[in-house]
């Protein structure tokens, strides 16, 4: 079992809908996750962390974290075909003291 | 403020070289950590550098090396080259350790390696 798991996609959504990512890890004890979005040939960018249980919105973008299903979610909102990328899904465990990333879910986003 | 540098952009090198590569972090982040990332194993956590000491290091071999100066600047070196080196390398700064609270990871636009 990978350490951060995200279906690779794509996930095709139409302009203006919302796209739904999820991420789930297998360290119980995880404290920190994040969200990274990356443009084809471009680096990593944040777009938001979380370290409590619930949501967290800035934005268009909302992510979910449920520690007892150990998994983590981004949500967003009024998708628009600039928010064509891959995702990232990163966590750090609660031992460790490096990000674990995810393999990445493309999505694309269809006017 | 300026973002995380890395230098160079691009580079090309034959089976057997050695490389070094530099990333200047955004000005206050002490922390410096470098990635691997390939299709095929995505990104790849290689070790971590704050106040100038190694805090953490991935499951590499130990042809990859890195540094960290005072200024905060690192370098990563990577000697005897293999076909299988070549992948982007990203560096990230945070203000703190990787694991802190309320410190996160920013990436600069990555070195491409090429090993021919």
């Amino acid at each position: 079992q990978k350490e951060v798991e995200q279906n690779s996609g794509p996930l095709s959504v139409p302009e203006g809908a919302i796209a739904s990512l999820n991420c789930t890890y297998s360290d119980r004890g995880s404290q920190s996750f994040f969200w990274y979005r990356q443009y084809s040939g471009k680096s990593p960018e944040l777009i938001m962390f979380i370290y409590s249980n619930g949501d967290k919105e800035d934005g268009r973008f909302t992510a979910q974290l449920n520690k007892a299903s150990q998994y983590v979610s981004l949500l967003i909102r009024d998708s628009q075909p600039s928010d064509s990328a891959t995702y990232l899904c990163a966590v750090i465990k609660a031992a460790g003291n490096k990000l674990t990333f995810g393999g990445g879910t493309r999505v694309l986003v269809k006017p | 403020k300026a973002g995380v540098t890395q230098t160079p952009r691009y580079l090309i090198k034959t089976r057997g070289q050695q490389v070094t590569l530099s990333c200047s972090p955004i000005s206050g982040h002490r922390s410096v950590s470098w990635y691997q990332q390939t299709p095929g194993q995505g990104l790849q956590f290689l070790f971590e550098y704050f106040s100038e000491t190694q805090r953490n290091k991935g499951n590499f071999p130990g042809r990859f090396s890195g540094r960290q100066f005072s200024n905060s600047r690192s370098e990563m070196n990577v000697s005897t080259l293999e076909l299988g080196d070549s992948a982007l390398y990203l560096c990230a700064s945070s203000l703190a350790p990787t694991g802190s609270y309320n410190s996160p990871l920013h990436f600069g636009n990555g070195t491409r390696l090429t090993v021919t």
